[in-house]
């Protein structure tokens, strides 16, 4: 069975320029989630989203970032304008929702901004 | 709100010696704990979780974790340690009613001596 797959792995860019992740959960999997890893840190939550409905996005910068969940499958995060601090890895995990259930991770896209 | 302190921001053991990560969360209710593993460049890996029932949990790759309530704990300990466990440990707490959304603790970088 396939893992949750992100992409890019690696994407540098210009501060300004814009910038768009991609995320497709293990099949089945209900919830989607975007963390957000900064260098030396742990995962921190961007987004949940529960099918196509995002049902906690209290932490995401919404003035630079977006998301979307559409048919409630894939989803895509992005970015715009980067900033020098969005220099990061961008963390999409799945679970098959309910409590505690586990979330498996993608292996990440790193967001390098010069 | 909860919350997970690693107080090991490093820890270096050698090969063969026993190992034991600290965590220590803040929650007011009955908390969801688990341990992920990240090797360099890779997504999270789920070693353990508990949920309720018996305080000691087995996980994969050798790993076992113990909840101690009255101490707000749950160490990761492993009886001998191999050089492939070399990789960041995140402790995580989840909280009941609120789906799967999981509070990362900040890791703690585990190095082995040959």
């Amino acid at each position: 069975e396939a893992g949750v797959v992100q992409s890019p792995r690696y994407k540098i860019i210009e501060k300004k320029q814009p910038v768009a992740f991609w995320c497709n959960p293990i099949s089945g999997h209900n919830t989607l989630y975007w963390y957000l890893q900064n260098l030396g840190q742990g995962p921190e939550l961007l987004i949940r989203y529960e099918n196509e409905e995002a049902v906690d996005d209290s932490q995401l910068p919404k003035d630079r970032f977006s998301a979307e969940r559409l048919k409630g499958v894939d989803s895509t995060l992005k970015i715009q304008p980067a900033e020098l601090g969005d220099s990061a890895v961008y963390l999409c995990a799945s679970s098959l929702g309910g409590l505690a259930g586990e979330l498996f991770f993608g292996e990440g896209s790193r967001l390098t901004v010069l | 709100a909860q919350s997970v302190t690693q107080p090991d921001i490093h820890i270096t053991v050698s090969e063969g010696a026993s190992l034991e990560l600290r965590c220590n969360y803040s929650y007011g209710a009955t908390p969801y704990l688990f341990w992920y593993v990240q090797s360099p460049g890779q997504g999270l890996q789920l070693l353990l979780k508990y949920f309720s029932g018996d305080t000691l949990v087995q996980g994969i790759k050798g790993f076992e974790a113990e909840f101690k309530r009255s101490q707000s704990s749950f160490n990761l300990r492993k009886p001998s340690v191999h050089w492939s466990d070399a990789a960041e440990y995140f402790c995580a707490v989840g909280a009941m009613g609120a789906g799967n959304m999981l509070t990362f603790g900040g890791g703690t970088r585990l190095m082995v001596k040959p």
